[in-house]
């Protein structure tokens, strides 16, 4: 079966600092990995996804996302985070229907 | 723009009463789906249409139900509403299989 593991609930960092959330997927099947964000009393939305080809990704608003299949991996990064990244980051992998992870809350400290 | 929308954003009900969410969306997309969102633990699939008329289980389906009777239109059912069913409600869209979702705002509904 498949799953989706995000390995931290809450990840906070400093105004500029380097944003890193870890995802881990276990799939018999090759993934369709996704990271979706929410904003407070909003639903998800697309930063980028991986389907195949190139295995780095570039998302909307400076993100980006690597997929290492020998680590089964798909984290996501930001050089350098602004308040307005606070939210919450979804990780999910697509096959008939789509698995998320727990999630991870991201703060910004000023 | 896809546009995915939930009949309302925050809904308050009283244990036993039967509660419908409505979702509808307006790109014709084939499949359709319903989350429930609680902290800590992500979204969970609670069902899923890839067409009129038919659904399928997804990992939460218990004391819910669902119907589509239209493309565009999936509605999550929930029976007897109890209080362990508070919780924040998504509805999602997505066209081709392995492409992305798109998400409905919630719905915020309260069990008394």
């Amino acid at each position: 079966a498949q799953s989706v593991t995000q390995l931290g609930s809450h990840v906070s960092v400093s105004e500029g600092a380097l944003v890193l959330l870890r995802c881990n997927y276990s799939s018999s099947v090759p993934p369709y990995l996704f990271w979706y964000v929410q904003y407070p009393n909003q639903g998800l939305q697309l930063l980028l996804k991986y389907t195949t080809g190139a295995t780095l990704v570039k998302g909307i608003n400076g993100f980006e996302a690597e997929f290492k299949k020998s680590e089964t991996s798909f984290h996501l990064t930001k050089p350098s985070a602004h308040m307005s990244d606070a939210a919450e980051y979804f990780c999910a992998n697509n096959n008939n229907d789509m698995r998320f992870g727990a999630g991870t809350r991201l703060t910004v400290k000023p | 723009d896809v546009k995915v929308t939930q009949s309302s954003r925050y809904l308050v009900k009283r244990t036993g009463e039967k509660v419908f969410l409505e979702c509808v969306q307006d790109m014709d997309h084939e499949n359709m789906f319903w989350y429930r969102q609680d902290p800590g633990l992500g979204l969970r699939l609670i069902y899923f249409s890839y067409d009129v008329k038919m659904k399928e289980k997804g990992d939460i389906p218990e004391g819910y139900s669902v119907s589509r009777e239209k493309k565009e239109r999936f509605s999550l059912i929930l029976e007897s509403a109890s209080t362990n069913q508070t919780s924040m409600y998504l509805c999602a869209s997505r066209g081709r299989s392995y492409n992305e979702q798109f998400f409905g705002p919630g719905t915020r509904l309260t069990v008394l």
